[in-house]
């Protein structure tokens, strides 16, 4: 048993590059999240799933896209990344939408 | 608008001491509160949480206690041993939407010294 699972551990991208974080959970919850965690700051909610299929947006959705196609992944994708995007993002997953459960985080920088 | 905030980014210590890490909310609404630990380099860790129909939940060496009269979240952690040293989150469930989302303090480093 994993639990929650991120892939690549660090990154570093080019302004304007692509790139697609992957998050997985071997739990069967429903719930999965995206935070992004900046110096100072909490985790900013990014988007959420509610199940597969399904995605909303979270506090700081602007830049990122998301894909649930199996209820096993979440994915987070960064179309054209900008300085502002360095960050650590980490993925999170609940059964119940109450206790989450995350994984050990995403760095990336944007150079 | 609504917020979670912390009233001490460090705290310090001493090992064998008991330690009570506090924070602010405002959202009245919100009905389930929940802390997290979180060491350099890793992600965030569940240590206890608690709804809104309790003051009070203990676990192994952790105590939450709630106090919604006033909006105040604590955690107390016991004999703090130098494993306890990390920053501490709390976060709350302002019951906003159909799906349960958190919205999380800014964290309090715990320093414990020998």
């Amino acid at each position: 048993n994993a639990g929650v699972t991120q892939t690549p551990k660090f990154r570093v991208l080019k302004t304007g590059q692509s790139m697609t974080l992957l998050c997985a959970q071997d739990m069967n919850h429903e719930y999965m999240y995206w935070y992004r965690q900046d110096p100072g700051m909490g985790l900013r909610l990014i988007h959420y799933s509610v199940g597969e299929g399904t995605t909303a947006k979270g506090e700081v959705p602007d830049g990122y896209n998301v894909s649930r196609l199996k209820k096993q992944n979440f994915l987070l994708g960064l179309e054209s990344a900008a300085p502002s995007q360095t960050s650590v993002y980490f993925c999170a997953s609940s059964y119940s939408g109450y206790e989450q459960y995350f994984g050990p985080g995403t760095r990336l920088t944007v150079t | 608008g609504e917020s979670v905030g912390l009233h001490l980014p460090t705290l310090s210590v001493q090992e064998g001491d008991n330690s009570i890490i506090n924070c602010a909310y405002s959202n009245s609404a919100s009905d389930y509160f929940i802390w997290y630990k979180q060491e350099s380099g890793k992600g965030p860790q569940f240590i206890i949480d608690i709804r809104s129909n309790m003051d009070k939940r203990q676990g192994q060496r952790v105590t939450v206690l709630l106090n919604k009269t006033v909006k105040h979240l604590s955690l107390q952690i016991a004999a703090t041993q130098p494993g306890d040293s990390a920053v501490y989150f709390c976060a709350e469930n302002p019951r906003t939407g159909t799906a349960s989302k958190l919205t999380f303090g800014t964290g309090t480093r715990l320093q414990v010294t020998l």
